[in-house]
């Protein structure tokens, strides 16, 4: 079983319409998770933190279940500037390295 | 504020060569970690560097090895380039002090033909 593990899409929504990206992690430890955003031969960049309350940025809101060991970001009102792969990562408590997602290419329909 | 630079941004090199990589952290940074990136994969963990120490390395063979110097710069070294060995390799910096986070270069793409 893969680490992290996402539905790799591609995911093809219109303009303005919601979208929600899954992602499961298998290490019960697993300390602290993000969203990253990668661009079409970009480098990854920090979209937001998941915390287990729950956390918004604007049109995004990321969730975290502990107990499914399960993480979401949902993103309402889509842009075109929202078209981009997204990557779920997991960081385990004492353990330097992050562990990424296959990611979810997302592309957003005029 | 420069943020992670990387060098070079391109490099084509043959089936059996040796090639080096370099990255210079974001200023403020102290820790810089090596990232595999395959076409349509995520990003794959090589080793971190702290304190001119390999602190962590993932499953990468022998044949990736590091460096980190006084100034906090790094360099990756791969050698007997394998085909498989073509990807994106990304650079990360991070200062493990509040706000915590990792900032990525923007990688060096390594073709092996």
């Amino acid at each position: 079983r893969k680490e992290v593990e996402q539905d790799p899409g591609p995911f093809n929504v219109p303009e303005g319409a919601t979208v929600a990206f899954n992602c499961t992690y298998s290490n019960s430890a697993s300390q602290s998770f993000f969203w990253y955003r990668q661009d079409c031969r970009k480098e990854p960049k920090l979209l937001m933190s998941v915390y287990s309350s729950g956390n918004e940025d604007g049109r995004f809101t990321a969730q975290l279940n502990r107990a499914s060991q399960y993480i979401s970001l949902l993103i309402r009102d889509s842009k075109l500037s929202d078209s981009a792969t997204y990557l779920c990562v997991v960081n385990d408590f004492g353990n330097e390295k992050l562990t990424f997602g296959t990611g979810t290419r997302l592309t957003i329909i005029p | 504020d420069a943020g992670v630079t990387q060098s070079p941004t391109h490099l084509i090199k043959t089936r059996g060569q040796q090639v080096t990589l370099r990255c210079s952290p974001k200023s403020g940074h102290d820790t810089v970690s090596w990232y595999q990136q395959a076409l349509g994969q995520g990003p794959q963990f090589i080793f971190q560097y702290y304190e001119e120490e390999e602190r962590q390395r993932g499953n990468f063979p022998d044949r990736f090895s590091g460096h980190q110097f006084p100034n906090y710069s790094s360099e990756l070294n791969v050698n007997a380039l394998l085909l498989g060995d073509s990807a994106l390799y990304l650079c990360a910096s991070t200062s493990g002090l509040p706000p915590y986070g990792y900032t990525f270069g923007s990688g060096t793409r390594l073709t092996v033909v």
